[in-house]
C-alpha cells in the first residue's frame, strides 16, 4: 500500500493564483482531512470529510474549498492564494473517528509558498 | 475535548531514557490519550495510545496514573533518530474527529 500520497511536494504561487493540492489514500478509509502547519506550530484543521460526498469545515477554512467525490481522493483548492496561506499542508486519513480507529495516517506534505 | 499541556522542548543524550509528561486536567471518562511523533519535513505518525495504567509497544511506553489527569511518554535508550516533535492528544472514544488538537508539541533534541 502507498498509504496517503500528496502532490505536489513543493509549489510556489503568486498572490491571486489558484491551485489544487491533491491527496489520495489506498486504505479504504472513510475519514480524511486537511491540516496546515505554520513554522514552529502545531497542525490546524482546514476541512475534513467523513465519507464520499460529505465535507465540513475545520478550524481555519477560509480561502479553501474541498470536495470528496470518491473514497480515495480529497483535493484541497486554494481559490485566490494569499501570502498568509504560505504553509506546509498535510492530508490525513483514518479508519474511524473514535479511540484507536481515529489513528491518523498522514501524507508527506506539500510545502506552499505564496509570493 | 480536553486541552493538553506539555513542555515546549527537551534535550537528552544518546542512550538515556526520556520521559515527556503531558497534562490533561479536563479529560473525560471516555477519552483516550494518544501520542504522535513528527520528524522534520514529514507528517506526524501515531506511536502509542492508552486509557489507563501502562501501555507498551516496540517504540515507547505510556504511563497513565489513576486520576488520568496526566500521562508520561517514555522513550527508552534514545538515539539521534528519536529527535522529533512529540504531540500529546486527547481522543474521544467516539466522535470528535474534527476536534483533534495538535498543539505545539514537545521538541526533543537528542545529542551525541
Amino acid at each position: 500500500n502507498a498509504g496517503v500520497t500528496q502532490t505536489p511536494k513543493f509549489q510556489v504561487l503568486k498572490t491571486g493564483q489558484s491551485m489544487t493540492l491533491q491527496c489520495a489514500q489506498d486504505m479504504n478509509h472513510e475519514y480524511m482531512s486537511w491540516y496546515r502547519q505554520d513554522p514552529g506550530m502545531g497542525l490546524r484543521l482546514i476541512h475534513y470529510s467523513v465519507g464520499a460526498g460529505i465535507t465540513d469545515q475545520g478550524e481555519v477554512p477560509n480561502g479553501y474549498n474541498v470536495s470528496r467525490s470518491t473514497t480515495e481522493d480529497f483535493p484541497l483548492r486554494l481559490l485566490s492564494a494569499a501570502p498568509s496561506q504560505t504553509s506546509v499542508y498535510f492530508c490525513a486519513s483514518s479508519y474511524g473517528e473514535g479511540g484507536r480507529s481515529n489513528e491518523q495516517f498522514f501524507g508527506p506534505g506539500t510545502r506552499l509558498t505564496v509570493l | 475535548l480536553a486541552k493538553t499541556t506539555q513542555p515546549i522542548s527537551m534535550d537528552s543524550y544518546e542512550g538515556q531514557e526520556v520521559n515527556i509528561t503531558c497534562s490533561h486536567n479536563n479529560i473525560a471518562t471516555n477519552d483516550y490519550i494518544t501520542w504522535y511523533q513528527q520528524f522534520p519535513s514529514q507528517g506526524p505518525r501515531f506511536i502509542i495510545q492508552g486509557y489507563k495504567t501502562k501501555v507498551t509497544n516496540e517504540v515507547a511506553s505510556l504511563f497513565i496514573p489513576a486520576d488520568r489527569k496526566s500521562s508520561t511518554l517514555s522513550l527508552p535508550r534514545v538515539s539521534l533518530s528519536d529527535t522529533a516533535v512529540y504531540y500529546c492528544l486527547v481522543v474521544p472514544f467516539s466522535g470528535g474527529y474534527n476536534k483533534l488538537i495538535f498543539g505545539a508539541g514537545t521538541r526533543l533534541a537528542v545529542h551525541p
